[in-house]
């Protein structure tokens, strides 16, 4: 099966710096990765995804690289905020057959302000 | 409207309770998912139902009974749960198809005495 490793565990950064998030996957089907956002007594939040037929997606603040030939994707925050603070999670599934997720371990994002 | 919602959001039960936890979206979506998430750990899946069918049962003790009454509603029934069972209880739906975006409720935090 499919296997996600993310990393780094922790993440302290100074307020308005940029924060990078690295996943990688195992099965080379795996062709959409989303990224979660989760703040302490919530449920996760979608905050943006890619899927493989696209090297790069943009939100705002927020961007997601993934290339195919390593198996790795990352999460990039510019101008990071104390609200970024939150445990970040990466996943990966194959659209056929069955989507089923496969999570990353997560990391805490700590912003200092 | 990407809106899950789930009942009750705290509950607490002693291990001879019966007790059921609820998940409602109405966004069409037709796959719904029951997570169990520990402190500092991802999303661990449950089940999953797809067309108001079971398709993934991932080796849940049978104490965990879960039904999908119709295609908006999921239910999870607890009878004789263990104190190792308390854990925040999360339900995500998802478009069926190549649509992959998964949607997480707020979760039901449960404790078992």
């Amino acid at each position: 099966g499919e296997n996600v490793e993310q990393h780094p565990s922790t993440l302290s950064v100074q307020e308005g710096d940029s924060a990078v998030i690295k996943c990688t996957y195992s099965d080379s089907a795996s062709n959409y990765f989303p990224w979660y956002k989760q703040e302490l007594g919530k449920g996760p939040q979608l905050i943006i995804d890619i899927r493989s037929n696209v090297g790069e997606k943009k939100d705002q603040r927020i961007a997601v690289t993934l290339n195919k030939t390593a198996k790795h994707f990352s999460l990039h925050i510019t101008e990071t905020q104390p609200e970024d603070s939150a445990v970040y999670f990466c996943a990966a599934s194959r659209t056929r057959p069955f989507n089923k997720f496969y999570f990353g371990s997560g990391t805490k994002l700590n912003v200092k302000p | 409207d990407t809106e899950v919602t789930q009942t009750p959001k705290h509950l607490v039960m002693g291990m001879t309770n019966k007790k059921s936890l609820k998940c409602e979206q109405h966004m069409g979506h037709r796959a719904m998912y029951w997570y169990k998430q520990k402190a500092k750990k991802p999303p661990e899946l449950m089940f999953v139902y797809s067309y108001e069918k079971l398709s993934i049962n991932e080796s849940v003790p049978s104490r965990f009974s879960p039904e999908c009454p119709n295609s908006s509603l999921l239910n999870l029934h607890l009878h004789a749960l263990q104190p190792e069972d308390s854990a925040l209880y999360l339900c995500a739906s998802r478009r069926s198809g190549n649509y992959n975006e998964q949607f997480f409720g707020p979760g039901t935090r449960l404790t078992v005495l």
